[in-house]
C-alpha cells in the first residue's frame, strides 16, 4: 500500500460544484502539502501545514481552502470549480527531523472541470 | 528565493553519461541544493541533495562548484527508464521545508535506444 494515498485518482466535474480531494498518510510526518501541476508550469504550492494546528497559503491558494482532520490526513477542497483548476494534484509529506527534508508524494488526483 | 534555470529538454542514447546543469546565481548561504525525478503520471521522487563539493549516491552524483551557483546532475550510464522531467530546486533545507521553494518546469530527459 501506498504510504501516501490521494482520493479520488481521477475526476470530472461541471463548473460550480464544491470538490474535495483527500490525502493521507502513513509515513507520521507532521508536515503536509498540496501542490498542482499544470504542463509548462511545473509544480506550485497552494497550501502546506506544518502541524495540525498549522495551516498555511502556496503561492496559489485563491480558489481553495483546505483542512488538516489529523495528523494523517489533509483535504484540499475547491468551493465552487471553474475550468482553469483542470489539473493534476499532489499531496506529498516531509518529516521535519528528516536530514534531507525529503518529500513523499502521493501518485496524484487528476481533477478535469467542465 | 532563490531562481534556478535548467534546460528544458535533453536527449540522450541508453548507455551514455547524462549531466544537466541547473543555474541559481542567487542562491543564499543556508541553501541546499535538490534533485527530484519525475517520471509520466506519478509524484516527483527525491533523487539526491548537496550543499557544496560532490555528493553521490546510488542513482546520482551531484557536482557543486565552490560558489555554488550551478550544479550538475550526473547520471551514469543511463536506460530507457531513465526517461522522466529532472527538477533542480534550491531552498533553505532540510529543516526549513518546502514552502519557499519552488520546483519549476524541470528539464524533461528522454532515453532513445
Amino acid at each position: 500500500d501506498a504510504d501516501v494515498t490521494q482520493t479520488p485518482r481521477n475526476r470530472i466535474t461541471k463548473t460550480g460544484k464544491r470538490i474535495m480531494l483527500e490525502c493521507s498518510q502513513t509515513k507520521g510526518h507532521d508536515r503536509m502539502y498540496w501542490y498542482r501541476q499544470d504542463p509548462g508550469l511545473g509544480l506550485r504550492l497552494i497550501y502546506y501545514s506544518f502541524d495540525v494546528k498549522d495551516i498555511n497559503k502556496g503561492e496559489i491558494s485563491d480558489g481553495y481552502s483546505v483542512s488538516r482532520q489529523a495528523q494523517a490526513k489533509f483535504s484540499l477542497s475547491l468551493e465552487s470549480a471553474i475550468p482553469n483548476q483542470t489539473a493534476l494534484y499532489f499531496c506529498a509529506t516531509s518529516d521535519f527531523s528528516e536530514n534531507t527534508g525529503e518529500l513523499f508524494f502521493g501518485e496524484g488526483s487528476r481533477l478535469t472541470v467542465l | 528565493l532563490a531562481k534556478t534555470t535548467q534546460p528544458i529538454s535533453m536527449d540522450s542514447y541508453e548507455g551514455q553519461e547524462v549531466n544537466i546543469t541547473c543555474s541559481h546565481n542567487n542562491i543564499a548561504t543556508n541553501d541546499y541544493i535538490t534533485w527530484y525525478q519525475q517520471f509520466p503520471s506519478q509524484g516527483p521522487r527525491f533523487i539526491i541533495q548537496g550543499y557544496k563539493t560532490k555528493v553521490t549516491n546510488e542513482v546520482a552524483s551531484l557536482f557543486i562548484p565552490a560558489d555554488r551557483k550551478s550544479s550538475t546532475l550526473s547520471l551514469p550510464r543511463v536506460s530507457l527508464s531513465d526517461t522522466a522531467v529532472y527538477y533542480c530546486l534550491v531552498g533553505a533545507l532540510p529543516s526549513g521545508g518546502y514552502q519557499k521553494v519552488t520546483f519549476g518546469i524541470g528539464t524533461k530527459l528522454q532515453v532513445i535506444p
